[in-house]
């Protein structure tokens, strides 16, 4: 299967073009989940979430979208810009009191100017 | 910046060896979490921390353990360390043990020589 580094699914987009990442994710009992982005040399930050009863929600330039039939979960950026560059994760939360994030391999994101 | 911070950034040691790795959680969050992110395994939680108390398990090494101090801040201990222990180890924290999103710290990279 992919893997971060070497086999990371990577996606082309220019500048000023929606981007979608898409990810499936694996526990149909997870009841929430986040998506993030990991920039060179940091740490992954958190861009967006959305709980099991929802199945879209909408943030600044980003839209999560939730298929619980299919246990698929995308992420879709407006107007892709340079700076959007990086790996993006999504997560998910198996449930319970715990709260520990399951991650998905990652997808690199380039942005052409 | 996230408000999570770790120490030290980088840490080169020899197989063997012990290191401790640090992280102090962003003001207000009880819960900690510390993960493992190499090139052929991507983001790997290890262990959870609840207001000093062990919350959950992933798949941490018997060489690896952890613990949370009253001050909320946590460290990592990595002894006998061998070549394969060589990652990126971060820590994350949030407000409560489920259902809120982690924040990352910038991580820690451990090279074992």
């Amino acid at each position: 299967g992919e893997s971060v580094g070497l086999h990371l699914p990577t996606l082309s987009v220019q500048e000023g073009d929606n981007s979608i990442i898409n990810c499936a994710y694996s526990n149909s009992a997870s009841d929430y989940f986040i998506w993030y982005k990991q920039e060179s040399g940091k740490g992954p930050q958190f861009i967006i979430d959305i709980r099991s009863n929802m199945d879209k929600r909408q943030g600044q330039r980003v839209t999560v979208l939730l298929n619980k039939t299919v246990k698929h979960l995308s992420l879709q950026i407006a107007a892709t810009q340079p700076g959007d560059s990086a790996v993006y994760f999504c997560a998910e939360d198996w449930g319970g009191s715990q709260g520990n994030l399951i991650f998905g391999k990652g997808t690199k994101l380039s942005v052409k100017p | 910046d996230s408000g999570v911070t770790q120490t030290p950034k980088h840490l080169i040691t020899a197989t063997g060896q012990r290191v401790t790795l640090r992280c102090s959680p962003r003001s207000g969050d009880l819960s900690v979490y510390w993960y493992q992110q190499s090139l052929d395994q991507g983001l790997q939680f290890l262990i959870q921390y609840y207001n000093g108390e062990e919350r959950a398990k992933g798949n941490i090494l018997e060489r690896f353990s952890a613990q949370q101090f009253p001050d909320l801040h946590s460290e990592l201990n990595l002894s006998s360390l061998e070549l394969g222990d060589s990652a990126l180890y971060f820590c994350a924290s949030s407000v409560i043990g489920g259902d809120s999103p982690l924040h990352f710290g910038n991580g820690t990279r451990l090279t074992v020589t």
